[in-house]
C-alpha cells in the first residue's frame, strides 16, 4: 500500500495570506489527524477527521481549520498567517477504529515571511 | 487535557551501551502509547507500542515498560548502534475510535557515538 502523503512539500506565504495543504491518507484509513511540528513546542495535535466529521480538536485558534472528502482526503487551511506559524505540519492516519496505530505523512514545511 | 514529560532532552551513548528514554502521563485515561523515532528531515516512524493491559513489550533491541499506577513509561534501547541515532517521541492516548488524541512529549535527541 502506498503511505500517507501530502502536498505541497515546502511552502513560503507573507503575513496575512492564507494557506491550504493537502493529505491523502492510506488507502483504507477514515481517520486522518493534523499535527503543528515546531521546535519550540514540539509535536502539537490540530484535529482529527474520520468519515468527514470533525471528531476531535487540539487547542488551536480558529484561524486552523480543516476539512475531510468523501475519499477521506483530507484538507487544513491556515488563515490570516502570522510568523508563529511557521512550522512542519504533518497529517497521520489510522483505520479510525479499534486499531490505533497511526502513520506520519512526509509533512509540509511552511515558512511565514 | 493530557499533559505528557519526556526525559531526557539529549541522550549521548556509545555504540553497544543501552539507552533508556522515560514519560510520564497525567491523564489516567489514556492507555495506548507509541514511540515514534524520527530522523533529520524525515516523519516520525513508529517503532514500537504498548496498551495498558500489558506492562512490557519487547521487539528485537527495542522494549518499552509501562507502570499504570505511577503513570509511566519507557524505551529501552540495547547494543545501540549509529543508526539509532535520532530524535525519539513518546506519546499516550485515549485507547481508539473517537477519544484517540495522540499527547507528544517533547522529544529526546540520541545521539549514540561510533
Amino acid at each position: 500500500k502506498a503511505g500517507v502523503t501530502q502536498t505541497p512539500r515546502y511552502l513560503i506565504k507573507t503575513r496575512g495570506q492564507q494557506v491550504t495543504l493537502s493529505c491523502s491518507p492510506i488507502s483504507g484509513h477514515r481517520s486522518v489527524s493534523w499535527y503543528q511540528q515546531t521546535p519550540g513546542q514540539g509535536l502539537q495535535f490540530l484535529f482529527e477527521y474520520f468519515s468527514e466529521t470533525q471528531r476531535n480538536k487540539g487547542n488551536f485558534p480558529g484561524r486552523f481549520s480543516g476539512r475531510q472528502f468523501s475519499n477521506s482526503r483530507s484538507e487544513m487551511n491556515v488563515s490570516t498567517l502570522e510568523l508563529g506559524d511557521s512550522a512542519l505540519y504533518l497529517c497521520a492516519s489510522r483505520s479510525g477504529g479499534a486499531g490505533e496505530t497511526q502513520y506520519f505523512g512526509p509533512g509540509t514545511r511552511l515558512l511565514v515571511l | 487535557g493530557e499533559n505528557v514529560e519526556q526525559h531526557p532532552s539529549t541522550l549521548s551513548v556509545q555504540e553497544g551501551d543501552s539507552a533508556v528514554i522515560k514519560c510520564t502521563y497525567s491523564d489516567s485515561a489514556s492507555n495506548y502509547f507509541p514511540w515514534y523515532k524520527q530522523e533529520l528531515g524525515k516523519r516520525p516512524q513508529l517503532i514500537i507500542d504498548i496498551r495498558s493491559n500489558v506492562g512490557e513489550k519487547k521487539d528485537q533491541r527495542i522494549a518499552v515498560t509501562l507502570n499504570k499506577t505511577a503513570k509511566h513509561f519507557s524505551l529501552h534501547i540495547t547494543e545501540t548502534q549509529p543508526e539509532d541515532s535520532a530524535v525519539y517521541f513518546c506519546a499516550a492516548s485515549p485507547s481508539g475510535g473517537s477519544n484517540y488524541k495522540l499527547t507528544f512529549g517533547k522529544g529526546t535527541l540520541l545521539t549514540v557515538n561510533p
